[in-house]
């Protein structure tokens, strides 16, 4: 069956670290994967996505993901976190199902960022 | 003002009353959804419209009912609340059929908690 799965509920980083977010993904054949980031308060809003070709893709706010298919992975970067990054990061997979464009969503990795 | 609004934002109820969430949306989206989120298990699909006559169950239907009233109002329904519906609401929309596109516009969602 189709799951996602993102290892690790919370994450704690300092501004201007680094950062890298887990996304593991089982799906046989290529999947549409996308990161979606929902802070306090509000709807999810789409960082990015990748659909085929170049394996490193570039989103909003200076993130970037890589698809690795040896690893199953599509696991979310960035460079410097600014204190505006803490948020809840959904890592989702979208596959075609009895008919129809299905939309599967990891469990969610919530990003505190220390001063 | 949000393309994709939501109302209530927050809704106390108590087990066995009925209850409506709506949900309206000015982006001329053919396709809506509603979603549930709870802590840990990221989001689950309850219904999924293509169009006014085409409405269709997701994952997690059961408790639930939809109506889908104009091209931009799709309305979620408790029929009657039990606790174990206490959860976040996302209502969502997409521009077409096609998961290419992959992007989801989200409302800002509606708290409900079953007493």
């Amino acid at each position: 069956a189709q799951s996602v799965t993102q290892p690790d509920i919370h994450i704690t980083v300092s501004e201007g670290a680094s950062l890298e977010l887990r996304c593991n993904y089982s799906y046989g054949a290529t999947p549409y994967l996308f990161w979606y980031v929902q802070s306090p308060g509000q709807g999810l809003q789409l960082l990015l996505k990748y659909f085929s070709g170049d394996t490193l893709v570039q989103g909003i706010k200076g993130f970037e993901a890589e698809f690795k298919r040896s690893q199953s992975s599509f696991n979310l970067r960035k460079p410097s976190v600014h204190w505006s990054d803490a948020a809840e990061y959904f890592c989702a997979v979208g596959f075609l199902s009895g008919g129809y464009n299905k939309l599967i969503f990891g469990a969610g990795t919530r990003l505190a960022v220390h001063p | 003002d949000a393309d994709v609004t939501q109302t209530p934002r927050n809704r106390i109820t108590k087990t066995g009353k009925r209850i409506m969430l709506e949900c309206s949306q000015t982006k001329g989206h053919d396709r809506m959804y509603w979603y549930r989120q709870d802590p840990g298990l990221g989001l689950r699909l309850i219904y999924y419209s293509f169009d006014v006559k085409d409405i269709n169950k997701g994952e997690i239907s059961d408790g639930y009912s939809v109506s889908r009233q104009a091209q931009a109002k799709f309305s979620l329904s408790l029929e009657s609340a039990i606790p174990n519906q206490t959860a976040l609401y996302f209502c969502a929309t997409s521009p077409d059929r096609e998961m290419r596109t992959g992007e989801l516009f989200f409302g800002e969602g509606s708290r409900l908690t079953v007493l």
